[in-house]
């Protein structure tokens, strides 16, 4: 367990819906990170926050948007879905930026 | 942009056999580098790190990795295979001035013969 917790595990939604994704870094973690995995494009990153502010953008679709709440849990919100956004989401926290911890990840199936 | 290449998709080792997982990356200086492994259904744990010093790193499970600057690999060793290291590997380069993003390479899926 990596102390890091995501919610819900799974979800299963239509095109054309949003949802939200939530992650909880590690107690003391300030930086959280997204990643998405599928199977055409394995690993990648999507965003970084740090402490309530973004810090990097990897490869985030404009339908997607991130926030750090001041209690440090984020949330990854996902609009006007599409098949190709089935995937997995991890989130990651670090408290100094190098060690990433890693959730259990959610298990987004648009339908 | 930095890229981590594993070369082997899958591979198979017999149980109490030695196993080596390769690990390329290019970058022009040296990254932070680290292994981690994902079982069917779970996240991603992280099995060990280099960030500089010592080459020969030790992780958890018995993994070690060796950093060699001059092949540009961080490959992952372990001298003796349980079957339960079977699962998917993945090598994975940090940079501090992008965020610290993690950039993956594909894995490499472990199968362990009886």
């Amino acid at each position: 367990d990596s102390g890091v917790t995501q919610t819900p595990k799974h979800l299963i939604t239509a095109t054309g819906q949003r949802v939200t994704l939530r992650c909880s870094p590690r107690s003391g973690d300030l930086s959280v990170y997204w990643y998405q995995q599928s199977l055409d494009q394995g690993l990648q990153f999507l965003i970084h926050y740090y402490n309530g502010e973004e810090r990097a953008k990897g490869n985030i679709l404009e339908r997607f948007s991130a926030q750090q709440f001041p209690d440090l849990h984020s949330e990854l919100n996902l609009s006007s879905l599409e098949l190709g956004d089935s995937a997995l989401y991890f989130c990651a926290s670090s408290v100094d930026n190098y060690e990433q911890y890693f959730g259990p990840g959610t298990r987004l199936t648009v339908t | 942009a930095q890229s981590v290449t594993q070369p082997d998709i899958h591979i198979t080792v017999s149980e109490g056999a030695s196993l080596e997982l390769r690990c390329n990356y290019s970058y022009g200086a040296t990254p932070y580098l680290f292994w981690y492994v994902q079982s069917p259904g779970q996240g991603l744990q992280l099995l060990l790190k280099y960030f500089s010093g010592d080459t020969l790193v030790q992780g958890i499970k018995g993994f070690e990795a060796e950093f060699k600057r001059s092949q540009s690999s961080f490959n992952l060793r372990k001298p003796s295979v349980h079957w339960s290291d079977a699962a998917e590997y993945f090598c994975a380069v940090g940079l501090n001035n992008a965020g610290n993003m993690l950039t993956f390479g594909g894995g490499t899926r472990l199968m362990v013969k009886p």
